[in-house]
């Protein structure tokens, strides 16, 4: 079965300070990865996802993502954080083959101040 | 497109109550399931529906039940409601294939409470 691990369960930063959120996940399977975001009072909305091919990927609101198969590692990044990033970030996993069922991590809350 | 809907935005119980949630899209997605997020917890799958007509159990089906009543709609009944089902209720769809294949996309959410 699979497991997403998010360790940190808040990350507070400064405007226009480089943030990393960081995902851990086991499994015995090739995996789809996944990072979500969730603004105060909404549904969660899909940031990036890692289907396959190149391990760097891009995704909105300038952030991006490295999966790192040796690591079991999937860390969310972005170069300069705006107070508006200031939400919970989720990352999921799913196995990369049949149906899909994500499995989540506990989330990540980013506090960004000015 | 309104994406995925959820009525009610917002229930209060009394235990032992019963309620029904819904939740509809209108994106031709096949599949559709329900989560329940909780603090420190995150989201936790509680039914899915692979297709219409099929349903099955996720994580933490206990005390709930659920009907694809067609393509568009997938309801989450509570029979008789607990303190312990206190939480944020979210629905979602994806497509199986084709253009943001495993993209799932998520409702806004029901925030209900059990007293």
């Amino acid at each position: 079965a699979q497991s997403v691990t998010q360790l940190d369960s808040q990350v507070p930063v400064f405007e226009e300070a480089p943030v990393e959120l960081r995902c851990n996940y086991s499994s015995s399977v090739s995996v789809y990865l996944f990072w979500y975001v969730q603004y105060p009072n909404q549904g969660l909305q899909l940031l990036l996802k890692y289907l396959s091919g190149s391990t760097l990927v891009k995704g909105i609101n300038g952030f991006e993502a490295e999966f790192n198969k040796s690591q079991t590692s999937f860390h969310l990044r972005k170069p300069s954080v705006h107070i508006s990033d200031t939400a919970e970030y989720f990352c999921a996993v799913s196995e990369g083959t049949g149906f899909q069922k994500l499995v989540f991590g506990t989330g990540t809350r980013l506090l960004v101040s000015p | 497109n309104a994406g995925v809907t959820q009525t009610p935005k917002f229930q209060v119980l009394k235990t032992g109550q019963s309620m029904t949630l819904q939740c509809a899209q209108d994106m031709n997605h096949n599949s559709m399931y329900w989560y329940r997020q909780d603090p420190g917890m995150g989201l936790r799958l509680i039914y899915y529906s692979a297709s219409e007509g099929t349903t099955d159990k996720g994580e933490v089906p206990n005390g709930y039940n659920v009907s694809r009543l067609n393509k568009r709609e997938f309801s989450l009944r509570l029979e008789s409601a607990a303190p312990s089902q206190t939480s944020v209720y979210f629905c979602a769809s994806t497509r199986e294939a084709g253009e943001n294949y495993n993209e799932q996309f998520f409702g806004p959410g029901t925030r209900l409470t059990v007293l």
